[in-house]
């Protein structure tokens, strides 16, 4: 079946640090891939997308690429603040399986002034 | 437009009870999905909705059940309350266009359940 492997949390990052949460998937066909970022106490926002190999999603200063060589979607900013301490999710979604969400376990982002 | 809409925010039970959490989509919106968050397992999907057919299932219990009304408003039950099935429980709606690579998702805020 399907499945999301994300990088381990919790990470912690200074003020204008980068980040990067790996995220590999397995999946048949060809599945569109997400981030999701979820915010203390909220359901959660999508990110960004990416719907076919070498896309790139972006927002927000975030960035990931759909590379299916690897099949991998690595979530990307090159200067973090305060504001994106948050949860994020990788997630991916198939129209044969009813567009149903399988996500990844969801890394915890602290980013200290 | 508003959004996905869940009530109530936060519920305690006692073990053995029986709960009902409500959805409501956003307007125009066909489909409702519900997803069970933990600590330790993480986001699972529970079961999708869409013209008022349960349309896809997670690997839940029998215990977890749910429907959806004609006007797409949806609720989920839980049966037999155990204290695992403590967690948030998030709602999310789409649109639903067919033929379309992905269809986006619309999370509600949750509905925190705690089973004492």
């Amino acid at each position: 079946g399907d499945s999301v492997t994300q990088m381990e949390g919790p990470v912690t990052l200074s003020e204008e640090a980068f980040l990067t949460i790996n995220c590999t998937y397995t999946a048949t066909g060809y599945p569109s891939l997400f981030w999701y970022v979820q915010y203390p106490g909220e359901g959660l926002q999508l990110l960004l997308k990416a719907t076919k190999a070498d896309d790139k999603g972006s927002n927000k200063g975030f960035e990931a690429t759909y590379r299916k060589e690897t099949t991998s979607f690595h979530l990307e900013k090159g200067s973090v603040q305060v504001s994106d301490s948050a949860v994020y999710f990788c997630a991916l979604s198939r129209r044969s399986n009813d567009y149903k969400l399988s996500f990844g376990a969801g890394t915890t982002v602290t980013v200290r002034a | 437009k508003a959004g996905v809409t869940q009530t109530p925010r936060y519920l305690i039970k006692t073990r053995g009870q029986q709960v009902t959490l409500s959805c409501s989509p956003i307007s125009g919106h066909r489909s409702v999905s519900w997803y069970q968050q933990t600590p330790g397992q993480g986001l699972q999907f529970l079961f999708e909705y869409f013209s008022e057919t349960q349309r896809n299932k997670g690997n839940f219990p029998g215990r977890f059940s749910g429907r959806q009304f004609s006007n797409s408003r949806s609720e989920m039950n839980v049966s037999t309350l155990e204290l695992g099935d403590s967690a948030l429980y998030l709602c999310a709606s789409s649109l639903e266009v067919t033929l379309r690579a992905y269809n986006e998702q619309f999370f509600g805020p949750g509905t925190r359940l705690t089973v004492l």
